[in-house]
């Protein structure tokens, strides 16, 4: 079977750094991905690891270690809009996605 | 980007009856589009894999004679379910590949809310 497993839910401030954790154990792997959910929308692309390591783009930056079965999401800077739930999806066949039951964010002033 | 396009975005009807959700990929063509299931407060569930010409593939648990999947093109599918009952209130999501991009990387539709009376 497949598990992935997220924290439910991070409440940070404003400007600060928060980290949010994926661990996983899945039948296959294929890449990692971080979507970003706003209330009542489809999810966003934000990341994508295959290699062990870190992957950075602006804002965010994703983290992977294949030998622990972890990633990491790690937003700076925050901003109130950031407040989303924040969903680690394992690819695990050919594009097969399953997700963890995601991360609700709030950020507050 | 890519974009993949959902119709409609919300439906409610009668208990006991069929809706089509449609699922298009504007930009490209998506030789494979996905189908999930999101409830209140939970994670996407991941209920078919729609190829274009052939048969869908459901995931366990999932009735496919309930949830019909027609992949007649390289840039449409639908679902169709069938029979609807308030347990199947939920939100539907499509997905698709394109495959120049990101290996993998899934661009989503705007959903279907769908409420069974």
């Amino acid at each position: 079977g497949q598990n992935i497993d997220q924290p439910t839910e991070m409440t940070a401030t404003e400007g600060a750094i928060v980290q949010i954790n994926c661990t996983y154990q899945t039948s296959g792997f294929n890449g990692l991905f971080w979507y970003q959910q706003h209330a009542g929308e489809a999810p966003t692309f934000l990341s994508y690891n295959v290699l062990d390591g870190l992957e950075e783009k602006g804002r965010f930056s994703s983290f992977l270690s294949r030998s622990k079965g972890y990633s990491y999401l790690l937003l700076k800077e925050l901003q109130m809009k950031d407040s989303a739930s924040y969903l680690c999806a394992v690819q695990t066949g050919a594009n097969n996605l399953f997700f963890g039951t995601g991360t609700r964010l709030t950020v507050i002033p | 980007g890519a974009v993949v396009s959902q119709h409609p975005s919300r439906v409610i009807c009668k208990s006991g009856t069929s809706v089509k959700i449609e699922c298009r990929s504007l930009d490209f063509q998506a030789t494979t589009m996905f189908w999930y299931r999101q409830f209140p407060k939970q994670s996407l569930m991941l209920m078919a894999t729609s190829n274009e010409g052939s048969k869908a593939t459901y995931e366990q648990g999932v009735e496919k004679d309930k949830f019909l999947i027609n992949h007649a093109s390289l840039t449409l599918s639908t679902l169709t379910v069938t029979s609807a009952h308030p347990e199947d209130s939920s939100f539907y999501i499509c997905s698709a590949t394109d495959s120049g991009r990101v290996p993998g990387e899934l661009f989503f539709g705007e959903g279907s809310r769908l409420t069974v009376l």
